[in-house]
Protein backbone atom coordinates (compact mmCIF):
# COMPACT_ATOMS: atom_id res chain seq x y z
CA UNK A 1 0.00 0.00 0.00
CA UNK A 2 1.70 3.11 -1.01
CA UNK A 3 0.88 5.97 1.56
CA UNK A 4 2.70 8.84 -0.58
CA UNK A 5 2.01 9.22 -4.20
CA UNK A 6 4.71 11.65 -5.50
CA UNK A 7 4.33 13.29 -8.88
CA UNK A 8 6.02 14.35 -11.08
CA UNK A 9 8.81 11.48 -11.87
CA UNK A 10 11.25 13.92 -13.85
CA UNK A 11 11.36 17.34 -14.74
CA UNK A 12 12.95 19.62 -16.76
CA UNK A 13 13.13 23.34 -15.62
CA UNK A 14 15.30 25.88 -17.14
CA UNK A 15 17.58 28.02 -14.93
CA UNK A 16 15.73 30.88 -13.48
CA UNK A 17 12.57 28.74 -13.39
CA UNK A 18 10.04 27.49 -10.72
CA UNK A 19 10.56 23.97 -9.73
CA UNK A 20 7.35 22.73 -8.41
CA UNK A 21 6.78 18.94 -7.05
CA UNK A 22 3.91 17.33 -5.45
CA UNK A 23 2.86 14.76 -2.96
CA UNK A 24 -0.34 13.41 -1.94
CA UNK A 25 -0.56 11.15 1.28
CA UNK A 26 -3.51 8.81 2.49
CA UNK A 27 -3.60 8.06 5.95
CA UNK A 28 -4.51 11.18 9.02
CA UNK A 29 -1.36 9.71 11.42
CA UNK A 30 1.28 11.32 10.34
CA UNK A 31 2.57 14.66 12.13
CA UNK A 32 5.60 15.60 10.08
CA UNK A 33 6.45 16.35 6.22
CA UNK A 34 10.40 16.26 5.15
CA UNK A 35 12.06 17.01 1.95
CA UNK A 36 15.13 15.39 1.20
CA UNK A 37 17.42 15.79 -1.59
CA UNK A 38 19.57 13.33 -3.18
CA UNK A 39 22.44 13.37 -5.42
CA UNK A 40 24.11 10.90 -7.38
CA UNK A 41 26.10 8.62 -5.63
CA UNK A 42 25.27 9.97 -1.80
CA UNK A 43 22.46 9.27 0.64
CA UNK A 44 19.54 11.59 0.60
CA UNK A 45 19.81 14.65 2.84
CA UNK A 46 17.52 16.51 4.97
CA UNK A 47 16.62 19.69 3.13
CA UNK A 48 13.03 21.32 4.40
CA UNK A 49 10.39 20.28 6.77
CA UNK A 50 7.25 20.97 8.06
CA UNK A 51 4.38 20.41 10.82
CA UNK A 52 0.45 20.36 10.22
CA UNK A 53 0.15 23.22 11.85
CA UNK A 54 1.51 25.50 9.73
CA UNK A 55 0.51 26.22 5.69
CA UNK A 56 3.96 27.42 4.45
CA UNK A 57 7.47 27.22 5.58
CA UNK A 58 10.37 28.58 3.33
CA UNK A 59 13.67 28.64 3.70
CA UNK A 60 16.01 30.69 1.08
CA UNK A 61 14.67 29.69 -2.63
CA UNK A 62 12.63 26.67 -1.32
CA UNK A 63 9.12 26.65 -0.16
CA UNK A 64 6.97 23.94 0.95
CA UNK A 65 2.86 24.66 0.69
CA UNK A 66 0.56 22.14 3.16
CA UNK A 67 -2.92 21.33 3.01
CA UNK A 68 -3.80 19.60 5.69
CA UNK A 69 -7.56 19.38 4.31
CA UNK A 70 -6.62 17.93 1.03
CA UNK A 71 -3.70 15.76 2.50
CA UNK A 72 -1.36 17.13 -0.06
CA UNK A 73 2.22 19.26 0.51
CA UNK A 74 4.34 20.95 -2.29
CA UNK A 75 8.09 22.08 -2.77
CA UNK A 76 8.32 25.30 -4.58
CA UNK A 77 11.57 25.82 -6.03
CA UNK A 78 12.11 29.22 -6.92
CA UNK A 79 14.81 30.46 -9.22
CA UNK A 80 16.11 27.04 -9.97
CA UNK A 81 19.59 26.79 -10.58
CA UNK A 82 21.67 24.13 -12.20
CA UNK A 83 22.67 22.89 -9.09
CA UNK A 84 19.59 22.00 -7.74
CA UNK A 85 19.61 19.21 -10.06
CA UNK A 86 18.98 16.26 -7.89
CA UNK A 87 16.40 13.76 -6.90
CA UNK A 88 14.05 14.77 -4.36
CA UNK A 89 11.59 12.98 -2.25
CA UNK A 90 9.06 14.33 0.11
CA UNK A 91 8.35 12.19 3.69
CA UNK A 92 6.00 11.77 6.07
CA UNK A 93 6.67 10.39 9.90
CA UNK A 94 3.72 7.97 11.35
CA UNK A 95 2.59 10.16 14.42
CA UNK A 96 3.76 9.22 17.68
CA UNK A 97 6.41 7.23 16.11
CA UNK A 98 9.82 7.53 14.26
CA UNK A 99 8.63 5.55 11.20
CA UNK A 100 9.19 7.66 8.21
CA UNK A 101 7.71 6.68 4.63
CA UNK A 102 9.67 8.09 1.73
CA UNK A 103 7.38 8.71 -1.62
CA UNK A 104 8.60 7.31 -4.68
CA UNK A 105 10.92 10.38 -6.08
CA UNK A 106 11.21 12.95 -8.63
CA UNK A 107 14.28 13.59 -10.52
CA UNK A 108 15.31 17.04 -11.68
CA UNK A 109 17.26 18.66 -14.21
CA UNK A 110 17.80 22.51 -14.43
CA UNK A 111 18.90 23.54 -17.56
CA UNK A 112 21.31 26.52 -18.07
CA UNK B 1 32.93 9.38 12.82
CA UNK B 2 31.30 12.36 12.06
CA UNK B 3 28.69 10.87 9.52
CA UNK B 4 26.77 6.91 9.27
CA UNK B 5 29.78 4.50 7.96
CA UNK B 6 28.39 1.61 5.77
CA UNK B 7 30.09 -1.20 4.65
CA UNK B 8 30.60 -2.89 2.17
CA UNK B 9 30.36 0.38 -0.42
CA UNK B 10 30.33 -2.75 -3.21
CA UNK B 11 28.62 -6.12 -2.73
CA UNK B 12 28.46 -9.02 -6.08
CA UNK B 13 27.68 -12.18 -4.54
CA UNK B 14 26.14 -14.94 -6.53
CA UNK B 15 22.74 -16.17 -6.41
CA UNK B 16 21.80 -18.08 -3.31
CA UNK B 17 24.65 -16.75 -1.45
CA UNK B 18 23.85 -15.19 2.24
CA UNK B 19 25.32 -11.15 2.26
CA UNK B 20 26.06 -9.17 5.77
CA UNK B 21 25.90 -5.59 5.69
CA UNK B 22 26.49 -3.14 8.15
CA UNK B 23 26.01 -0.07 9.84
CA UNK B 24 27.59 2.40 12.18
CA UNK B 25 25.51 5.03 13.00
CA UNK B 26 26.33 8.87 14.34
CA UNK B 27 27.39 8.27 17.52
CA UNK B 28 24.39 9.33 20.25
CA UNK B 29 21.60 8.39 17.34
CA UNK B 30 18.87 6.46 19.14
CA UNK B 31 17.16 5.55 15.84
CA UNK B 32 18.38 3.59 13.04
CA UNK B 33 17.01 2.81 9.65
CA UNK B 34 17.10 0.31 6.52
CA UNK B 35 16.03 1.89 3.08
CA UNK B 36 16.06 -0.23 -0.07
CA UNK B 37 16.77 1.72 -3.33
CA UNK B 38 16.45 0.26 -6.47
CA UNK B 39 17.49 1.55 -9.54
CA UNK B 40 15.58 4.37 -10.20
CA UNK B 41 13.48 3.99 -7.74
CA UNK B 42 11.94 5.57 -4.57
CA UNK B 43 13.30 4.82 -0.95
CA UNK B 44 11.47 1.45 0.20
CA UNK B 45 10.87 1.21 3.93
CA UNK B 46 12.79 -1.88 5.54
CA UNK B 47 13.16 -1.19 9.12
CA UNK B 48 13.85 1.10 11.52
CA UNK B 49 15.66 0.26 15.67
CA UNK B 50 14.57 2.41 18.80
CA UNK B 51 17.64 1.41 20.59
CA UNK B 52 18.12 -2.41 20.23
CA UNK B 53 14.47 -2.95 19.67
CA UNK B 54 12.90 -2.94 16.15
CA UNK B 55 8.95 -1.38 17.01
CA UNK B 56 8.29 -1.74 13.03
CA UNK B 57 9.95 -4.66 11.04
CA UNK B 58 6.72 -4.43 8.39
CA UNK B 59 8.99 -3.11 5.53
CA UNK B 60 11.06 -6.60 5.27
CA UNK B 61 10.40 -8.15 1.91
CA UNK B 62 10.42 -11.63 2.95
CA UNK B 63 11.90 -13.94 5.83
CA UNK B 64 15.15 -14.22 3.83
CA UNK B 65 15.47 -10.40 5.24
CA UNK B 66 16.52 -10.18 9.04
CA UNK B 67 18.40 -7.32 10.98
CA UNK B 68 19.64 -6.63 14.29
CA UNK B 69 21.13 -3.79 16.41
CA UNK B 70 23.52 -4.25 18.95
CA UNK B 71 24.21 -2.23 22.22
CA UNK B 72 22.42 0.67 20.47
CA UNK B 73 24.87 1.22 18.00
CA UNK B 74 26.12 -1.08 14.89
CA UNK B 75 23.74 -2.54 12.83
CA UNK B 76 23.67 -5.42 10.31
CA UNK B 77 21.00 -6.47 7.81
CA UNK B 78 21.25 -9.84 6.93
CA UNK B 79 19.83 -11.32 3.28
CA UNK B 80 20.19 -15.21 2.96
CA UNK B 81 19.61 -17.16 -0.09
CA UNK B 82 19.71 -13.87 -2.58
CA UNK B 83 17.57 -13.52 -5.12
CA UNK B 84 18.49 -11.25 -8.43
CA UNK B 85 15.27 -9.22 -7.32
CA UNK B 86 17.66 -8.24 -4.41
CA UNK B 87 19.91 -5.99 -6.35
CA UNK B 88 19.43 -2.79 -4.94
CA UNK B 89 21.30 -0.02 -2.55
CA UNK B 90 20.85 -0.63 1.09
CA UNK B 91 20.59 2.94 3.14
CA UNK B 92 21.17 3.23 6.40
CA UNK B 93 20.23 6.37 8.31
CA UNK B 94 20.29 7.43 11.94
CA UNK B 95 18.19 10.30 13.78
CA UNK B 96 18.36 11.98 17.29
CA UNK B 97 15.20 10.80 18.93
CA UNK B 98 13.70 14.52 20.05
CA UNK B 99 10.78 13.51 21.85
CA UNK B 100 7.63 10.96 21.72
CA UNK B 101 6.06 13.20 19.30
CA UNK B 102 8.24 15.97 18.72
CA UNK B 103 8.09 15.26 15.12
CA UNK B 104 11.50 16.68 14.49
CA UNK B 105 13.84 13.36 13.45
CA UNK B 106 16.70 14.46 11.19
CA UNK B 107 17.69 11.42 9.55
CA UNK B 108 21.20 11.02 8.13
CA UNK B 109 22.16 8.67 5.45
CA UNK B 110 25.15 6.94 5.05
CA UNK B 111 26.69 6.64 1.27
CA UNK B 112 24.79 2.99 0.87
CA UNK B 113 25.88 -0.87 0.30
CA UNK B 114 25.20 -1.29 -3.53
CA UNK B 115 24.43 -5.07 -3.84
CA UNK B 116 24.86 -6.77 -7.17
CA UNK B 117 23.17 -10.69 -7.29
CA UNK B 118 24.70 -12.50 -9.95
Amino acid sequence: QQQVKQSPQSLIVQKGGISIINCAYENTAFDYFPWYQQFPGKGPALLIAIRPDVSEKKEGRFTISFNKSAKQFSLHIMDSQPGDSATYFCAVLYYNTDKLIFGTGTRLQVFP
Amino acid sequence: GAGVSQSPSNKVTEKGKDVELRCDPISGHTALYWYRQSLGQGLEFLIYFQGNSAPDKSGLPSDRFSAERTGGSVSTLTIQRTQQEDSAVYLCASSLKLGPSSGANVLTFGAGSRLTVL
